[in-house]
């Protein structure tokens, strides 16, 4: 099975950076995914890492360390918009490439 | 980029009737659709994985003959609460996408379930 930790809440003001980690123990590891969530809404793709290393999209950046089982998601220049759930997903390797989510990180972004 | 369609966003129902959600892929073919479930403030849950032409999976726990899925076809998965109960109340959600490499599946918009 799959399972992943990752802290329940953050709190951050406008213009700072925030680090959302995520550790995750699995029987058949792909990649490492994340979402941003707001409430009432759809989660939304954010970023994806199946090697080692950073991946960088605009203000958000994503790393991976599998031989850590460990991930963490980057959101620099922090805005008020960005005050959201992010959850990070395994997806794991069996045919069907299913994403299995941790229980999530709620972000409060303060002006 | 990749487009999932959910109806109806909200519906509420009377407990012992049937809802049924569609989740369709716009400008993409899915094999494969996925369901979840989530609770306020909680997680999503994986409910079942819909196959085109095939049944599907369902994960431990779901209960198959309460959540029917119908995936007839490559853009069109179904969910079907059958007689639902006040503790099937919740925020239902498929998401799917492109075969090939994996760049983020998308969700629906979601359907928000009230069984009153």
């Amino acid at each position: 099975g799959q399972s992943l930790e990752q802290p329940s809440e953050v709190t951050a003001v406008e213009g700072a950076i925030v680090q959302i980690n995520c550790t995750y123990q699995t029987s058949g590891f792909y990649g490492l995914s994340w979402y941003q969530q707001h409430d009432g809404g759809a989660p939304t793709f954010l970023s994806y890492n199946a090697l080692d290393g950073l991946e960088e999209t605009g203000r958000f950046s994503s790393f991976l360390s599998r031989s850590d089982s460990y991930g963490y998601l980057l959101l620099q220049e922090l805005q008020m918009k960005d005050s959201a759930s992010y959850f990070c997903a395994v997806l794991s390797s069996g045919s069907a490439r299913q994403l299995t989510f941790g229980s999530g990180t709620q972000l409060t972004v303060l002006p | 980029g990749a487009v999932v369609s959910q109806h109806p966003s909200r519906v509420i129902c009377k407990s012992g009737t049937s809802v049924k959600i569609e989740c369709r892929s716009l400008d993409f073919q899915a094999t494969t659709m996925f369901w979840y479930r989530q609770f306020p403030k909680q997680s999503l849950m994986l409910m079942a994985t819909s196959n085109e032409g095939s049944k599907a999976t369902y994960e431990q726990g779901v209960e198959k003959d309460k959540f029917l899925i119908n995936h007839a076809s490559l853009t069109l998965s179904t969910l079907t609460v059958t007689s639902a109960h006040p503790e099937d109340s919740s925020f239902y959600i498929c998401s799917a996408g492109p075969r090939g490499a994996f760049y983020g599946y998308t969700f629906g918009s979601g359907t928000r379930l009230t069984v009153v």
